[in-house]
């Protein structure tokens, strides 16, 4: 099973920031977050991780909370082409086995509106 | 660098037939895997590997054979085709399966397959 909970939808109006939450209450230590994006019929996108600080890059802002139970994941001025599938992720930060395995759930489906 | 590729881009099969899916990626990444992905659903991970000669099962193996005898390529043979197993495949690779910075996983631009 996962080990995130997104709610499976939302709307955001173009130019305006898309911030979309991701609750991780389990997370472990040892473990990063990470945010990918599915446009439809591709394969996902690599957008941003993090593991305790915030993060910032060319594409988005992650903010994880202080105990790290949840992340936002912050696209800052939303376009028609940010229309997607987003998945939050828990990957784990070691060697050995299958925990290094990215995890998918059934993501958040952003849809920005003109 | 072309990536991720993956080949063919749709295919057709019939029951009880067998078939191989090409992966290959060209960043010399040490972890590849694979994933299916099905209608209104998220992915879900097949088989991996870290590394050439390595490879292990993830969470929906069964039907599913992989090997990985160079970096480059990790090849997915479906040995007795069934329609359970028509999905979208995606192939993905990584420098390595540790959760470390820069070390993200690229995806490839994915396999429709379906099964009659």
């Amino acid at each position: 099973d996962a080990k995130t909970t997104q709610p499976p939808s939302m709307d955001c109006a173009e130019g305006r920031a898309a911030n979309l939450p991701c609750n991780h209450s389990t997370i472990s230590g040892n473990e990063y977050v990470y945010w990918y994006r599915q446009i439809h019929s591709q394969g996902p996108q690599y957008i941003i991780h993090g593991l305790k600080n915030n993060e910032t890059n060319e594409m988005a802002s992650l903010i994880i909370t202080e105990d790290r139970k949840s992340s936002t994941l912050i696209l800052p001025h939303a376009t028609l082409r940010d229309t997607a599938v987003y998945y939050c992720i828990v990957r784990v930060a070691r060697s050995g086995g299958s925990q290094g395995n990215l995890i998918f759930g059934k993501g958040t489906k952003l849809s920005v509106k003109p | 660098n072309a990536g991720v590729t993956q080949t063919p881009k749709f295919q057709v099969l019939k029951t009880g037939q067998s078939m191989t899916l090409q992966c290959a990626q060209d960043m010399n990444h040490e972890y590849m895997s694979w994933y299916r992905q099905d209608p209104g659903m998220g992915l879900r991970l097949i088989h991996y590997s870290v590394g050439a000669g390595i490879t292990d099962q993830g969470e929906v193996p069964n039907g599913y054979n992989v090997s990985r005898s160079t970096t480059e390529d990790f090849p997915l043979r479906l040995l007795s085709a069934a329609p359970s197993q028509t999905s979208v495949y995606f192939c993905a690779s990584s420098y390595s399966a540790l959760a470390a910075h820069g070390n993200e996983q690229f995806f490839g631009p994915g396999t429709r397959l379906t099964v009659l």
